[in-house]
């Protein structure tokens, strides 16, 4: 199984501040016929399910506010919230779907500080 | 648009089989190129995917589980199902059902179904 590990584990951040979370997976999740990395990010608030935000390490779902962007390759990636808002409270987690069994990471839960 | 809701009994005992079935609505389980999914969450921890299911009724499962777990498709009621059998207090979470697609996805999701093992 890729094991896919965030940090940190929580992260008190001010309204209007940037917010980075880092995830590292355990192998690659670079695959190297198309140049794609399997990395998705999701969100999750109280009592919800999560909700995808980024795929492909980069790429924004529809209707996701542009200050959430994802980067990195490889092994190591990060989830960068360029200015906090007060609904962006919630538990973040790192997915790579490069080879089943999928697995997260432990989940970055971020406040306001 | 889909929609996708868990159902099933909130309460197992140990050892007993732990069985829950998700409905799919507003749109046909037989669409498209999905993959109906099954998804764990224990209380304030991860999410652990379980295993998934296609249309044609093929399967895919956690090593961590495959010996325990079942998941099923019926085409006809718009539902696919998950049973774990053996289960402990460590099987205790709610249980996510959800569609992947796009080779990229899991979306929709359901709202969760806890589940508690406990005699």
């Amino acid at each position: 199984d890729i094991v896919m590990t965030q940090s940190p584990d929580s992260l008190a951040v001010s309204l209007g501040e940037r917010a980075t979370i880092n995830c590292k997976s355990s192998q690659t999740v670079l695959y190297s016929s198309n140049n794609k990395n399997y990395l998705a990010w999701y969100q999750q608030k109280a009592g919800q399910p999560p909700k995808l935000l980024i795929y492909w390490a980069s790429t924004r779902e529809s209707g996701v506010p542009d200050r959430f962007n994802g980067s990195g390759s490889g092994t190591d990636f990060t989830l960068t919230i360029s200015s906090l808002q007060a609904e962006d409270v919630a538990v973040y987690y790192c997915q790579q779907y490069y080879s089943t069994p999928y697995t997260f990471g432990q989940g970055t839960k971020l406040e306001i500080k | 648009q889909v929609q996708l809701q868990e159902s099933g009994p909130g309460l197992v005992k140990p050892s007993q089989t732990l069985s829950l079935t998700c409905t799919v609505s507003g749109g046909s389980i037989n669409t498209g190129s999905y993959y109906w999914t099954w998804i764990r969450q224990p209380a304030g921890k991860g999410l652990e995917w379980i295993g998934r299911v296609d249309t044609s009724g093929a399967t895919s499962y956690n090593p961590s589980l495959r010996s325990r777990v079942t998941i099923s498709i019926d085409t006809s009621t718009n539902q696919f199902s998950l049973k774990l059998n053996s289960v402990t207090a460590a099987d205790t979470a709610v249980y996510y059902c959800a569609r992947w697609g796009g080779g990229v996805r899991f979306d929709p999701w359901g709202q969760g179904s806890l589940v508690t093992v406990s005699s």
